[in-house]
């Protein structure tokens, strides 16, 4: 079977970094993406990684390990409207995304 | 529109009745997502659409549930015989193209309430 694995909940405090760590076991593997859900709102694309190594978006880094079957999200300088649910996705094949259960991020003044 | 719009934002629903919920993509975006979100919990890949055709429909949890894309570009997603545990947020999402490496855009979502 295919299984994401991701923390259910973190917190951090404001100006600090966060790093939301995502293994996984899928059948097929082109990609990992990154979204991130507010309360009651829409998810929203925040980065996607084919090759292994870090990819840097403003604040956001995403970072792959095809050998590891593992990938993180690292989010600095935290922002109190950073507060989000965090999803890793893995693209099983094309542009078909098998989602984790989410990573609830606190973040405290 | 500019995102993608999904109606009713919420319904509300007696058991055994059915429902229809609509998507309205990304204008030009030709691939078509459909998923199911529970409280607290991931996104369910329910079918997309590769233009008008769901080459997989493996995903949708059972034949109560179908959906269908017209002109390329709304679908509606029905289910049959509600019952409780089809109450969910119905999420929609379009991309430009079905292949590798394209974001997903979703809209709001139906949030879906079975009595």
């Amino acid at each position: 079977g295919q299984s994401l694995e991701q923390p259910s909940e973190v917190t951090a405090v404001e100006g600090a970094i966060v790093q939301i760590n995502c293994t996984y076991q899928t059948s097929g593997f082109y990609g990992l993406s990154w979204y991130q859900q507010h309360d009651g709102g829409a998810p929203t694309f925040l980065s996607y990684n084919a090759l292994d190594g870090l990819e840097e978006t403003g604040r956001f880094s995403s970072f792959l390990s095809r050998s590891d079957s593992y990938g993180y999200l690292l989010l600095q300088e935290l922002q109190m409207k950073d507060s989000a649910s965090y999803f890793c996705a893995v693209e099983t094949g094309a542009n078909n995304l098998f989602f984790g259960t989410g990573t609830r991020l606190t973040v405290i003044p | 529109g500019a995102g993608v719009s999904q109606s009713p934002s919420n319904k509300v629903t007696e058991k055994g009745k059915d429902v229809e919920l609509r998507c309205d993509p990304i204008s030009g975006h030709t691939a078509l997502y459909w998923y199911r979100q529970s409280l607290g919990q991931g996104l369910e890949f329910l079918i997309y659409f590769q233009g008008n055709s769901a080459p997989d429909k493996s995903g949708l949890p059972s034949d109560r549930f179908s959906a269908e894309r017209t002109g390329g570009s709304v679908s509606t997603l029905t289910i049959q015989r509600t019952q409780q545990e089809d109450s969910a947020v119905y999420l929609c999402a379009s991309s430009l193209r079905w292949e590798n490496n394209q974001p997903q855009h979703f809209g709001d979502g139906t949030r879906l309430s079975i009595l």
